[in-house]
């Protein structure tokens, strides 16, 4: 089976750093993506990555360590329109795609 | 580019009753589609996978008797929640990723939030 762990919750001032773990267990792992979803609100897709290491987009860094089954979230230079949850997601299987979401982390931007 | 329409929105409906959602790929082919539900403030989970003109893949303990799922185009797939009882109450969302450079990626539709009465 497959299980993420993530942070529950995260609160961070505007323009600072922040970083949101991801931990996982599967069985076969192919990578690990990202994704902001606010309330009552779609998922949209953040990052993602197969390979080790930092993937940068923007404001938006995603790093994966596949021998630690570790990865994390980094968003600099944050804003209050980033307040919303987090998921990081696993996919086990090439073919399929299917994802496993992780519990989420609800990121609180205060002025 | 890469939208997914999912209507509608929200319904209600009496129990006993049987509720169709639909998700659409408007503007790109889906290879796969994707049924989740998600609890308030909590993570979204997987129910079925569905690939065009094959029959769905159920994830452990989702009752595929309860929720249909068909998927016969590359851009439309349905998911009925048959008999629906209040319990089923929640928060639907489909996906949909394409056999493209983006394959890993997953778009998502807005969402249908569904009370049963």
């Amino acid at each position: 089976g497959q299980s993420l762990e993530q942070p529950s919750e995260v609160t961070a001032v505007e323009g600072a750093i922040v970083q949101i773990n991801c931990t996982y267990q599967t069985s076969g792992f192919y990578g690990l993506s990202w994704y902001q979803q606010h309330d009552g609100g779609a998922p949209t897709f953040l990052s993602y990555n197969a390979l080790d290491g930092l993937e940068e987009t923007g404001r938006f860094s995603s790093f994966l360590s596949r021998s630690d089954s570790y990865g994390y979230l980094l968003l600099q230079e944050l804003q209050m329109k980033d307040s919303a949850s987090y998921f990081c997601a696993v996919s086990g299987s090439y073919n399929f795609n299917k994802f496993y979401f992780g519990s989420g982390t609800k990121l609180n931007v205060k002025p | 580019g890469a939208v997914v329409s999912q209507h509608p929105s929200w319904v209600i409906c009496k129990s006993g009753t049987s509720v169709k959602i639909e998700c659409r790929s408007l503007d790109f082919q889906a290879t796969t589609m994707f049924w989740y539900r998600q609890f308030p403030k909590q993570s979204l989970m997987l129910m079925a996978t569905s690939n065009e003109g094959s029959k769905a893949t159920y994830e452990q303990g989702v009752e595929k008797d309860k929720f249909l799922i068909n998927h016969a185009s590359l851009t439309l797939s349905t998911l009925t929640v048959t008999s629906a009882h209040p319990e089923d109450s929640s928060f639907y969302i489909c996906s949909a990723s394409w056999a493209g450079p983006a394959k890993n990626i997953q778009y998502f539709g807005a969402g249908t939030r569904l009370s049963v009465l």
